[in-house]
């Protein structure tokens, strides 16, 4: 079936570490995004790619890196540097941009715990 | 700036009552998309809807209503004879083709209880 796969579902790190989330899809989309949630808040963009090696900050990069080699690949980085990284963060993908077609699909998300 | 409110953080309903979820913004284009998105416990949001701000006829889908009303800049949502199926984080979503990003209400959760 198509879709997109995130991993791991669940992961806990200790400060000062960096963690890389898995974002798999299979349904041949151009554009990938990265997204966190925190709880009673809506989705924030932290990163997104319309095409193979090129990428572009979202709202809320600071503390995270992307990367984009292969059109269904979009690992996300959450490095020491971000502050707060204990949230839910979601891949989601969508034929070019998000303009008239406008309808994006999400993995299952992984949630990261700062321990 | 664009911004998209839901007053309503948490609602909860008794199975086959109706329940509408609201749902506002704000944008200065005059071209802009918006959408309603389901977040059940499983985590991945589910597209439900998108409505261009030209077309204000309102739509049925099933149990599934929306009201888009550009007067008062409102797009609800209205579930009706609600089942426990329907229980999730509901997101209204607006898109900006002057940013072209989407903007997210805050969710608001809805539980249906048996």
């Amino acid at each position: 079936d198509g879709g997109i796969t995130q991993s791991p579902k669940y992961l806990f790190r200790k400060e000062g570490q960096n963690v890389t989330l898995s974002c798999e899809q299979n349904l041949n989309h151009d554009a990938m995004y990265w997204y966190r949630q925190d709880p009673g808040q809506g989705l924030r963009l932290i990163y997104y790619s319309q095409i193979v090696n090129d990428f572009q900050k979202g709202d809320i990069a600071e503390g995270y890196s992307v990367s984009r080699e292969k059109k269904e690949s979009f690992p996300l980085t959450v490095t020491s540097a971000q502050k707060n990284p204990t949230a839910f963060y979601l891949c989601a993908s969508s034929t070019y941009g998000t303009g008239p077609s406008g309808e994006l699909f999400f993995g299952e998300g992984s949630r990261l715990t700062v321990l | 700036a664009q911004k998209v409110t839901q007053a309503q953080t948490e609602i909860s309903v008794v199975e086959k009552e109706d329940v509408t979820l609201d749902c506002v913004y704000e944008t200065r284009d005059t071209t802009y998309y918006l959408f309603w998105y389901k977040q059940p416990p499983s985590g991945e949001l589910v597209f439900l809807i998108r409505r261009n701000s030209f077309d204000e006829q309102n739509e049925i889908s099933g149990r599934y209503s929306w009201n888009f009303q550009k007067s008062t800049s409102s797009f609800n949502f209205t579930i009706t004879a609600s089942q426990v199926v329907d229980s999730a984080v509901y997101f209204c979503v607006a898109y900006s083709s002057n940013t072209g990003k989407l903007i997210f209400g805050q969710g608001t959760t809805l539980q249906v209880k048996p």
